[in-house]
C-alpha cells in the first residue's frame, strides 16, 4: 500500500464548471503525477510535480491546471470542464528506491455532462 | 517523443502461457516496468527490469529484454482466470523524467 488517496472517487458535473481532483499521499514522496486513462488512448500524463510549488506539463495539459502546496497533496484543476474531459483521472507518487516506479492510486472517474 | 507500442488484445486458455509484447523508442531507457490493471482498480506494478538485463524470473512471470531490438515481453506460465486484466508496459530514461506507457494489453483468459 503506497499510502495515496483520490478524492472524488466518481463525479458527475456540466459543461464549464470548475472541477477540483485531490491526491493525498502519506510518505513523503517528492514526485506526485496526475494521468487520464481513456479507451484507445492508454495512459497520458497531464501534469506533474518535483516538489512543493514545483510543477511541469505534460503531453495533455491543455485545459488542466495543478498545484502543490504542500508535499502530501497535489490539486489537479479542470478551470471549465468540457465533455471531452470524461475520463478516469489516477494520480501516482514515484518510489524512493532506483528503479523509479510509479504507484498509483484508485484513481477518480469524472464525467462531464 | 518517444514511444511505447503494445497489440491490444490476447486470448488465452487457462494453464496455458501468456506472452505480452511490448516495443519501445527510446535507445536509452534505463528501466522498463509492467503494470497490471484489473476493472475499475488502478495499476499495480508487477515487475521491471533494469537495461543491462536481458532476463528476470519472479515466480509464474518471466521478463525477456532485447535491447538491441528494443523489444520487452512479458511472459505468464499457468495462466489463470485471476490473471485476466489489462497489462501495460512503461519506460523511462532517466531517474528524473515521467514514465511513458504504452496504451495496454487486455488479456482474457477463457476456462
Amino acid at each position: 500500500d503506497a499510502g495515496i488517496t483520490q478524492s472524488p472517487r466518481h463525479k458527475v458535473t456540466e459543461t464549464g464548471t470548475p472541477v477540483t481532483l485531490r491526491c493525498h499521499q502519506t510518505e513523503n514522496h517528492r514526485y506526485m503525477y496526475w494521468y487520464r486513462q481513456d479507451p484507445g488512448h492508454g495512459l497520458r500524463l497531464i501534469h506533474y510535480s518535483y516538489g512543493v510549488k514545483d510543477t511541469d506539463k505534460g503531453e495533455v495539459s491543455d485545459g488542466y491546471s495543478v498545484s502543490r502546496s504542500k508535499t502530501e497533496d497535489f490539486l489537479l484543476t479542470l478551470e471549465s470542464a468540457t465533455s471531452s474531459q470524461t475520463s478516469v483521472y489516477f494520480c501516482a507518487i514515484k518510489g524512493q528506491g532506483d528503479a523509479g516506479e510509479l504507484f498509483f492510486g484508485e484513481g477518480s472517474r469524472l464525467t462531464v455532462l | 517523443g518517444e514511444d511505447v507500442e503494445q497489440s491490444l488484445f490476447l486470448s488465452v486458455r487457462e494453464g496455458d502461457s501468456s506472452v505480452i509484447n511490448c516495443t519501445y523508442t527510446d535507445s536509452s531507457s534505463t528501466y522498463l516496468y509492467w503494470y497490471k490493471q484489473e476493472p475499475g482498480a488502478g495499476l499495480q506494478l508487477l515487475t521491471y527490469i533494469f537495461s543491462n538485463m536481458d532476463m528476470k524470473q519472479d515466480q509464474r512471470l518471466t521478463v525477456l529484454l532485447n535491447k538491441k531490438d528494443k523489444h520487452l515481453s512479458l511472459r505468464i506460465a499457468d495462466t489463470q482466470t485471476g490473471d485476466s486484466a489489462i497489462y501495460f508496459c512503461a519506460e523511462i530514461s532517466s531517474g528524473n523524467t515521467p514514465l511513458v506507457f504504452g496504451k495496454g494489453t487486455r488479456l482474457s483468459v477463457i476456462a
